[in-house]
């Protein structure tokens, strides 16, 4: 089966550096992306790992273990603008398809 | 460069229609992706169309159905539309489907069933 796993919420202070974490099962396995969505917009493009290891892009910076069918993504300098949902997602080879976790909703408070 | 465009942003619809969706990809993108967002849920997988073929399909029942043009351009139809139906449907696109290209959303279309 397939199965993609992320926490439902965290929240946070602005300022601080905050993880969220994703585990996922699938068949055959092309790289995961993380997402963020405003509520109401679209999804936008944050990062992609193929290979294990540790993505770094401004404030944001993703970690893959395939081995361990895990990835996180880091926030840090946490601004209210923030505050969004989350999405993994994994492009499952196997099924030919990009699949999506349930997303994470963070909430950054002052 | 202009990113991926959909069509109706809105749309009223009464149960038993039939909606359609249109979505022009990324210049050079041959990959379209369609997925259903209910109001509080994950993106659910709907269909994907690379060179104008139907790749695969999500656990969805026939009456959601759609195609890929020639310039790559695609539409969703959703035929006998329930209330439930309501919901955002995003599309995107991406080179070369199965290659793990990044794939780019479209700002979705929120269809309405009364």
């Amino acid at each position: 089966g397939q199965n993609i796993d992320q926490p439902t919420e965290m929240t946070a202070t602005e300022g601080a550096i905050v993880q969220i974490n994703c585990t996922y099962q699938t068949s055959g396995f092309n790289g995961l992306f993380w997402y963020q969505q405003h509520a109401g917009e679209a999804p936008t493009f944050l990062s992609y790992n193929v290979l294990d290891g540790l993505e770094e892009k401004g404030r944001f910076s993703s970690f893959l273990s395939r081995s361990k069918g895990y990835s996180y993504l880091l926030l840090k300098e946490l601004q209210m603008k923030d505050s969004a949902s989350y999405l993994c997602a994994v492009f499952s080879g196997g099924y030919n398809k990009l699949i999506f976790g349930a997303g994470t909703r963070l909430a950054v408070h002052p | 460069e202009a990113g991926v465009t959909q069509s109706p942003t809105h749309l009223i619809k009464t149960r038993g229609q039939q909606a359609t969706l249109r979505c022009s990809p990324i210049s050079g993108h041959t990959s379209v992706y369609w997925y259903q967002q209910a109001l509080g849920l994950g993106l659910q997988f709907l269909l994907w169309y690379d060179e104008g073929e139907e790749r695969n399909r999500g656990n969805f029942p026939p009456r959601f159905s759609g195609r890929q043009f020639p310039n790559y351009s695609s539409e969703l139809n959703v035929n006998a539309l329930e209330l439930e139906d309501s919901a955002l449907y995003l599309c995107a696109s991406s080179l070369l489907g199965n290659s793990g290209n990044t794939i780019y959303f479209g700002e979705g279309s929120w269809p309405t069933v009364v």
